[in-house]
C-alpha cells in the first residue's frame, strides 16, 4: 500500500507567478486535506474534501488559492499571483471516513514553496 | 476554536534518558494524534489516541479526554528520536486537525 504522494517536492517561483501542486491520497481514502506549515510553526488547516465535495475552507485560503478534487481521487492546489508570504511547506493528508466519525490522517512528504 | 498547547517547547536529552511530552487542549475532541516530523518535513504517525493508553516499542501515549490532556512518553531515547513532536486534535465541527506548536527534541550521544 503506497502512502500519500505529492508533486513537486520543491518549487521555486518568482513573485506574481502561478503555481499548482498535486496530491495523490491513499487509494481507499475518501477524505483529502491540505495544510500549510511555515518555519517554526505547526501545520495549519487550509481545506478538505470528502470525495469530490469541498466541505470546508479556512479563512487562510484567500481568493488567490483554489483547490479541486475533480473525480474524488487526486487533488490540486493552485496559488495565483504568488507573494513572498506564500513561502511555506504545503502538506496533504488523507483519511478514510465513515462510522465511527473520525479516522487517522496520514500525511504526504509535502511541497516546499519558495517565492523569490 | 480549540486551542492546543504543547510543553515543553524545547527539550535536550542525553542518549538513554526518558522524557514526557505534554499536550493540553481546550475542548472535547473526536480524535488526537501524535506525530514526529523528521528533518525533511515528513510527518510520521506515532499514535492515534482519542482516549486511553497505547504503546509502540519505546514510545507510549496516554490521553485523558475528560481532563483534556495527552502525554507522550519516550523511554531510552536515541539520537534518531530527535526532531519535532506534534500533537494534533480534531474538533467536533468536522475533519480538520488543529496542531500544537510542537516540542523540539534533541538527543545528544
Amino acid at each position: 500500500d503506497t502512502g500519500v504522494s505529492q508533486d513537486p517536492r520543491h518549487k521555486i517561483t518568482k513573485r506574481g507567478q502561478n503555481v499548482t501542486f498535486r496530491c495523490d491520497p491513499i487509494s481507499e481514502h475518501n477524505r483529502l486535506y491540505w495544510y500549510r506549515q511555515t518555519l517554526g510553526q505547526g501545520p495549519e488547516f487550509l481545506t478538505y474534501f470528502q470525495n469530490e465535495a469541498q466541505l470546508e475552507k479556512s479563512r487562510l485560503l484567500s481568493d488567490r488559492f483554489s483547490a479541486e478534487r475533480p473525480k474524488g481521487s487526486f487533488s490540486t492546489l493552485e496559488i495565483q499571483r504568488t507573494e513572498q508570504g506564500d513561502s511555506a511547506m504545503y502538506l496533504c493528508a488523507s483519511s478514510p471516513h465513515g462510522t465511527p466519525p473520525s479516522y487517522e490522517q496520514y500525511f504526504g512528504p509535502g511541497t516546499r514553496l519558495t517565492v523569490t | 476554536g480549540i486551542q492546543v498547547e504543547q510543553s515543553p517547547p524545547d527539550l535536550i536529552l542525553q542518549e538513554g534518558a526518558n522524557s514526557t511530552l505534554r499536550c493540553n487542549f481546550s475542548d472535547s475532541v473526536n480524535n488526537l494524534q501524535w506525530f514526529h516530523q523528521n528533518p525533511w518535513g515528513q510527518l510520521i504517525n506515532l499514535f492515534y489516541i482519542p482516549s486511553g493508553t497505547k504503546q509502540n516499542g519505546r514510545l507510549s501515549a496516554t490521553t485523558v479526554a475528560t481532563e483534556r490532556y495527552s502525554l507522550l512518553y519516550i523511554s531510552s531515547s536515541q539520537t534518531t528520536d530527535s526532531g519535532v513532536y506534534f500533537c494534533a486534535v480534531e474538533d467536533n465541527q468536522g475533519g480538520k486537525l488543529i496542531f500544537g506548536q510542537g516540542t523540539e527534541l534533541s538527543v545528544k550521544p
